[in-house]
């Protein structure tokens, strides 16, 4: 089945700075990939997605990048602020009722001011 | 916005006794999810729902029962409970599916003693 990688388990990043985590997947097919994000001790929330027919995608501060050749996508999110801190959950899917969520281990990201 | 309510918000239960985890959406979804997050784990699927009275497994069913009595309701039922389903329980519902945003509920910590 699909797997999931998320390279950087924890990152660090001044307040201002841009900070970029990144995922890898296995499965060719898939053609969805969803970003969440889970403040401490809280519940995971949306934040942007990316589907296989673009290659980019920005909303406001955060940008997702595709690489379909690669297998790799990632987050890049711009002028770092302290609520950007918390733990990024990267996913993929392959769609259809067989294309189940596949989830990354997370990144837990901190942003220091 | 979307609500995914659940209870109860923590419970600690006895190993070999059975624990029901309750999931209420008022989202008007039909895919209903449940997930277990590890400590520095991301989210694995148990069971799902696409419709009322249907449930099917996800990437770890094994120990779990599942019941979609409605299209609100998704249960999560534990017969015998072990030490190794010590954890955390997200419910997510979406509209359409796995390439769709999933709202997730506010978690159940279970702790199996």
């Amino acid at each position: 089945g699909e797997k999931v990688e998320q390279h950087q388990s924890t990152l660090s990043v001044r307040e201002g700075d841009s900070a970029v985590i990144n995922c890898t997947y296995t499965d060719t097919a898939s053609s969805y990939f969803p970003w969440y994000k889970q403040e401490a001790g809280k519940s995971l929330h949306f934040v942007i997605d990316i589907r296989s027919n673009v290659d980019r995608k920005q909303s406001q501060r955060l940008t997702v990048l595709l690489d379909k050749k690669a297998k790799r996508f990632s987050l890049h999110i711009t002028a770092t602020q302290p609520e950007d801190s918390a733990i990024y959950f990267c996913a993929a899917s392959k769609g259809g009722l067989s294309g189940k969520l596949t989830f990354g281990e997370g990144t837990q990201v901190t942003v220091i001011s | 916005e979307a609500a995914v309510t659940q209870s109860p918000r923590s419970k600690v239960a006895v190993t070999g006794g059975k624990v029901t985890l309750s999931c209420h959406q008022t989202n008007n979804h039909d895919y209903m999810y449940w997930y277990r997050q590890d400590t520095g784990h991301g989210l694995r699927l148990i069971h799902y729902s696409y419709v009322a009275d249907s449930t099917e497994k996800g990437d770890i069913p094994d120990g779990y029962k599942a019941s979609r009595p409605s299209q609100e309701n998704f249960s999560l039922i534990l017969e015998l409970a072990s030490l190794s389903q010590t954890a955390v329980y997200f419910c997510a519902s979406s509209d359409a599916g796995f390439q769709d945003t999933q709202y997730f509920g506010p978690g159940t910590r279970l702790l199996v003693l």
